[in-house]
């Protein structure tokens, strides 16, 4: 039973383009994330969704547009995408963290491998 | 954004030896979790601390999180072809984890 799923694993598109990649966590979590990975391996957030709320959105171009169906679910679509959008992009979830803290434990899906030529 | 910085950024040592990565900032962090990260799949989480000063471990490994919770090292006793793969470390400030570059490591039998 995969916890976090991602799809598509990769994505092969042209500058220009749209396109959306989607998330799902059957851990019962109520937070989750978009992480981006760059060519040197370095994890940034983009997004993190509480219950269906955005609470953070880093300084991500506004051409990124998450979206969250329900607290499983947290979908990330792409307008208009350009060379330098390619990465490797990873969905979190993550349960309640415990009392006096605000972020906890993350489980990480197995990302999606995004080129955009 | 409060930055982590790892070192070394690259390891490469023989199967059996000891090795220890570190993690360090100058921003005090409420948690700090370590993860391994092999190629083509995302991050597992090794451990979480967040008392300054804890140490747990895990098997083979030894994490620690320093007295006034800035920074953390990884320590692996006896190191295995296994334990190859990039490690990160996250520090946890606000609703974000704020992830250092990572260590790259590989263990040759």
């Amino acid at each position: 039973d995969t916890a976090v799923s991602q799809t598509p694993k990769y994505l092969v598109t042209q500058m220009g383009n749209d396109k959306s990649i989607k998330c799902e966590q059957n851990l019962g979590h109520d937070t989750m994330y978009w992480y981006k990975q760059d060519s040197k391996k370095f994890l940034k957030i983009m997004f993190s969704y509480n219950n269906k709320e955005l609470i953070i959105n880093e300084t991500v171009p506004n051409r990124f547009s998450p979206k969250s169906p329900d607290k499983a679910h947290l979908n990330l679509h792409i307008n208009s995408l350009e060379l330098g959008d390619s990465a490797v992009y990873f969905c979190a979830s993550s349960p309640l963290p415990p009392e006096g803290l605000a972020v906890y434990e993350q489980y990480f899906g197995p990302g999606t491998r995004l080129t955009v030529t | 954004t409060q930055l982590l910085e790892q070192s070394p950024q690259f390891l490469s040592i023989q199967e059996g030896e000891n090795l220890t990565v570190y993690c360090n900032s100058s921003s005090v962090f409420s948690s700090l979790q370590w993860y391994r990260q092999e190629p083509g799949e995302g991050p597992v989480l090794l451990v979480t601390v967040v008392t300054g000063g804890e140490v747990k471990k895990l098997k083979r490994l030894t994490f620690q999180f320093g007295d006034a919770r800035k920074d953390s090292s990884l320590h692996i006793t006896a190191a295995q072809p296994g334990d190859t793969g990039l490690y990160l470390c996250a520090g946890a400030s606000g609703y974000a984890l704020n992830f250092g570059k990572g260590t790259s490591l590989l263990v040759t039998p």
